[in-house]
């Protein structure tokens, strides 16, 4: 069946330092979206990427889509510790593209 | 707007027994969303409606769950003869039926089956 696969599962930075968490789908993808869980809360959206190859950048986030429409990055640059925890990639069930497939999440950690 | 508000935000029962979760959505928002959560894991899909209509139950799901959503507005998530497993976050996530797709989840209602 279709999966999403993210790594790495866990990420321990110190303050400053930049960080990349990668999505990757078996299928081809109509979209890709990322959320954030900061630790005891709840997910809340990030950014929606649709276009083969597109980049968008959120001040220090940068996210990318990749040509194959198969996989996707988020890169934090200079980390702060407000970016501490964990990131998850969703994508559009392959039968039901209403219907949103989670990764395991990227777990941040960032020493001050 | 206050957002996708649920209660309670904690709930601890004795095995056995009958929960029950509430879900408001955003007001305009025609599709509500029910995940469950657990430590580490990402928020697996338990159930979707659109407007009153229940369009998606989870193969995963035991007939012990059920959810309503009476009037397309609010939702309520079920779960009878509560067993240790059900521990988790249940969250619940509304959005525009058209639009970018971005979900707004609730804060959630943690669950601790004794």
């Amino acid at each position: 069946g279709q999966q999403v696969m993210q790594i790495p599962q866990y990420q321990h930075v110190q303050e400053g330092e930049d960080f990349t968490t990668y999505c990757n789908s078996s299928t081809t993808l109509s979209n890709i979206q990322w959320y954030k869980q900061r630790p005891g809360g709840h997910p809340v959206f990030l950014i929606q990427l649709v276009k083969s190859g597109e980049v968008k950048k959120q001040k220090r986030l940068t996210f990318q889509f990749g040509e194959a429409k198969k996989n996707s990055s988020l890169h934090i640059t200079a980390t702060q510790t407000t970016d501490v925890g964990t990131y998850f990639c969703a994508v559009p069930n392959a039968g039901n593209n209403r219907k949103l497939i989670w990764g395991l999440g990227t777990s941040l950690a960032v020493n001050p | 707007d206050t957002g996708v508000s649920q209660n309670p935000r904690h709930k601890i029962t004795k095995r056995g027994q009958n929960v029950t979760f509430r879900c408001d959505p955003i007001s305009e928002h025609n599709r509500l969303y029910w995940y469950r959560q657990t430590l580490g894991q990402g928020p697996e899909f338990l159930t979707y409606f659109q407007n009153e209509a229940q369009l998606e139950k989870s193969r995963l799901l035991s007939d012990r769950f059920s959810a309503e959503r009476p009037k397309g507005s609010f939702s309520t998530l079920e779960i009878q003869r509560t067993e240790q497993g059900d521990s988790a976050m249940y969250l619940c996530a509304s959005r525009l039926d058209l639009g970018a797709g971005e979900l707004f989840f609730g804060e959630g209602s943690r669950l601790t089956v004794l």
